[in-house]
């Protein structure tokens, strides 16, 4: 089992749709990372969270630390939204991120 | 304007053929980092650099050498490229290795045949 698991792997959504993904890991963690991969890509630091929820323009990110898991919201998606989303944690002791393989979003107009 | 620079963007090696990735910051970063990205699998750490002067190994290291010529620069070099070795190379760069905040760069994508 990875310590990083991310679902669903794909997602395909029509425009102005409320997207969900979901990051759920197995080891202790001093924070976790969403990062967003565009196509040709580049990849951005979107969120970084220890506890609680996170919020930029139409993206809002959760994490529950009991539960080991965390959820990357996105209100009234675009297709500019379309992207490959990644989860990384960063592990307690020895500081290494692991990184989830990415949520693949496609947002249709 | 502020960031991380990799150099190449594009890389195609014969097996045997040795080549050097070239990565710098300007932000005053402490530690580097090099990351490869295979298909269906997360990105996965070569080595990374904590401080200038100090390199250690990461989940993948075999087959690469790393040096940090200075704080700002940090370069991965194939000795002799195997086709396994084709990837997506990522150079990150953060304030330390326990400061949170990461920048990639734009990645460079090796082809070894």
């Amino acid at each position: 089992k990875n310590e990083v698991e991310q679902s669903p792997q794909n997602l395909t959504a029509q425009e102005g749709e409320f997207i969900t993904i979901n990051c759920s890991y197995s080891v202790g963690i001093s924070a976790l990372h969403w990062l967003q991969q565009h196509p040709g890509g580049g990849i951005v630091s979107l969120f970084m969270l220890s506890s609680g929820k996170k919020k930029h323009g139409r993206l809002i990110a959760t994490i529950n630390i009991q539960e080991k898991h965390s959820s990357l919201h996105i209100t009234a998606s675009h297709p500019r939204d379309s992207a490959v989303y990644i989860c990384a944690v960063r592990n307690l002791g020895n500081e290494k991120l692991t990184f989830g393989t990415g949520t693949r979003l496609t947002i249709i107009p | 304007n502020a960031g991380v620079t990799q150099t190449p963007k594009f890389q195609v090696l014969k097996t045997g053929q040795s080549m050097t990735l070239q990565c710098a910051q300007d932000m005053n970063h402490n530690s580097m980092y090099w990351y490869r990205q295979d298909p269906g699998m997360g990105l996965r750490l070569i080595y990374y650099s904590a401080s200038e002067g100090t390199t250690d190994k990461g989940e993948v290291p075999n087959g690469y050498n790393v040096s940090r010529l200075n704080k700002r620069e940090f370069s991965l070099r194939l000795e002799s490229a195997a086709p396994s070795q084709t990837s997506v190379y990522f150079c990150a760069s953060s304030l330390s290795r326990q400061n949170y905040g990461y920048t990639f760069g734009s990645g460079t994508r090796l082809t070894v045949v």
